[in-house]
């Protein structure tokens, strides 16, 4: 099992909805990621806190609003969302330079 | 421009035979490549690190090469089983961007299919 969780696993959502998606890690890694990935395309950044503060937004719409209540969790606040938005959503974190460990991700689908 | 592509983009082999997967970049300056593997509806695991001065590394079944002057990389599956189905990813962070994980470039994967 990875040491990120992600919940929910599924998330079906209305354009008109407003949903959460909520990652965790308690291995006291200090930065933490949102990745998008779309069927049988890589992972594309989204966010990156550093520090529990934002260091990168790599022009995500503001629909995505990211927040990071603590240095264990991560969230990503979904608004008015469009059906191309239904992909995978996947958390990840890193001590620092060595490598990311992912999440299972939300499978997002928008109605 | 900083790019990674991967080759083939799909295999499909049987079990127990031997393949290579192909990753080539243009990042610059280099810092690492990773290899991750991403089983399907799950997220992406790492198999090995490739830094400048490192050639060959092993991790159980799985050897990466890194040919640092060409700017290529290799994945070689040994003996393949079932479970190695998967999409397998080249990641090469640059040297230039500061300390965050914003300059990690992501090939397009190599999709590999063992059958029985």
């Amino acid at each position: 099992d990875t040491e990120v969780t992600q919940t929910p696993k599924h998330l079906v959502m209305g354009m008109t909805n407003k949903k959460s998606l909520k990652c965790e890690q308690h291995m006291g890694h200090r930065a933490m990621y949102w990745y998008k990935q779309k069927a049988k395309k890589p992972p594309e950044l989204m966010f990156v806190y550093s520090y529990e503060k934002l260091s990168i937004n790599e022009s995500v719409p503001s629909r995505f609003s990211p927040e990071c209540p603590n240095s264990s969790l991560l969230n990503l606040h979904l608004h008015a969302l469009q059906p191309e938005d239904s992909a995978l959503y996947l958390c990840a974190s890193s001590p620092g330079s060595s490598p990311l460990h992912f999440g299972n991700g939300t499978r997002l689908t928008v109605t | 421009k900083n790019q990674v592509e991967q080759s083939p983009q799909s295999l499909i082999i049987l079990e127990g035979k031997n393949c290579t997967l192909q990753c080539n970049y243009t990042v610059s300056p280099f810092s690492n490549l990773r290899w991750y593997k991403q089983d399907t509806g799950r997220g992406p695991v790492s198999l090995t690190i490739m830094t400048f001065s490192e050639n060959t590394k092993s991790n159980g079944r799985y050897t990466a090469t890194l040919d640092a002057d060409t700017k290529q990389s290799s994945l070689h599956i040994t003996a393949s089983q079932l479970s190695d189905s998967a999409s397998y990813i080249c990641v090469v962070r640059g040297l230039n961007y500061g300390g965050s994980q914003g300059n990690l470039i992501f090939g397009k994967g190599t999709k590999l299919s063992v059958k029985p």
